[in-house]
């Protein structure tokens, strides 16, 4: 099974900050990533699929990057909204797996 | 709107049973392919188990295969999830997460709220 790393695991940061979020895969997954925010007590939303493309109506500050094992979730100018965990996850092939979490806080 | 709606969670003993339901609408069910993620309470997301749009394909992370069952009815719009010999690390919320593509492969677009279910005695 391919594992899924990302790092931090918590990261703290301040409204308007720049922040970038680290997943690295155990083997290459060509672009198969998604990128996900989750808050308490809701379902992970997804934000970004193909390693960059951004899914409609996730504003722009979001975007991601890399291919093969190391990809990236940059947030630009932090918003209030913002501050949740962040999940990255492959879906090159089953059984599809998830980084273990990157919580964002204040 | 897509609308995916989970049902019934609930408490069970180690070694019960439980059935899962996921009612979908607002796309059309018949073309796209399912899968159940579940969330340990606190901790993160894990991949449960996938079906194809027609059912010819399914596959189960290891640690329920054989215990799980998933299964959809096209005519009603519902995947479900029949979780048997239950045990208490399948505590956790289950998810029903829609596959972004008719293909077998790709990311999960639209998830439902979630139900709760608690193995314990």
């Amino acid at each position: 099974d391919i594992q899924m790393t990302q790092s931090p695991s918590t990261l703290s940061a301040s409204v308007g900050d720049r922040v970038t979020i680290t997943c690295r895969a155990s083997q290459t997954i060509s672009r198969s990533l998604a990128w996900y925010q989750q808050k308490p007590g809701r379902p992970p939303k997804l934000l970004i699929y193909k390693a960059s493309n951004l899914e409609s109506g996730v504003p722009s500050r979001f975007s991601g990057g890399g291919s093969g094992t190391e990809f990236t979730l940059t947030i630009n100018s932090l918003q209030p909204d913002d501050f949740a965990t962040y999940y990255c996850q492959h879906y090159i092939g089953y059984p599809y797996t998830f980084g273990q979490g990157t919580k964002l806080d204040i | 709107e897509v609308q995916l709606l989970e049902s019934g969670g609930g408490l069970a003993q180690p070694g019960g049973s439980l059935r899962l339901s996921c009612a979908a609408s607002g796309f059309t069910f018949v073309s796209y392919a399912m899968t159940w993620v579940r969330q340990a309470p606190g901790k993160g997301l894990e991949w449960v188990s996938f079906i194809s749009a027609n059912s010819a394909v399914i596959y189960y992370i290891d640690s329920v295969k054989g215990r799980f069952t998933v299964s959809r009815d096209n005519s009603e719009n519902t995947v479900y999830l029949q979780m048997s010999s239950l045990r208490a690390e399948d505590t956790a919320v289950y998810y029903c997460a829609k596959v972004s593509t008719t293909a077998i492969k790709g990311y999960l677009d639209y998830w439902g709220q979630g139900t709760l279910v608690t193995v314990s005695s």
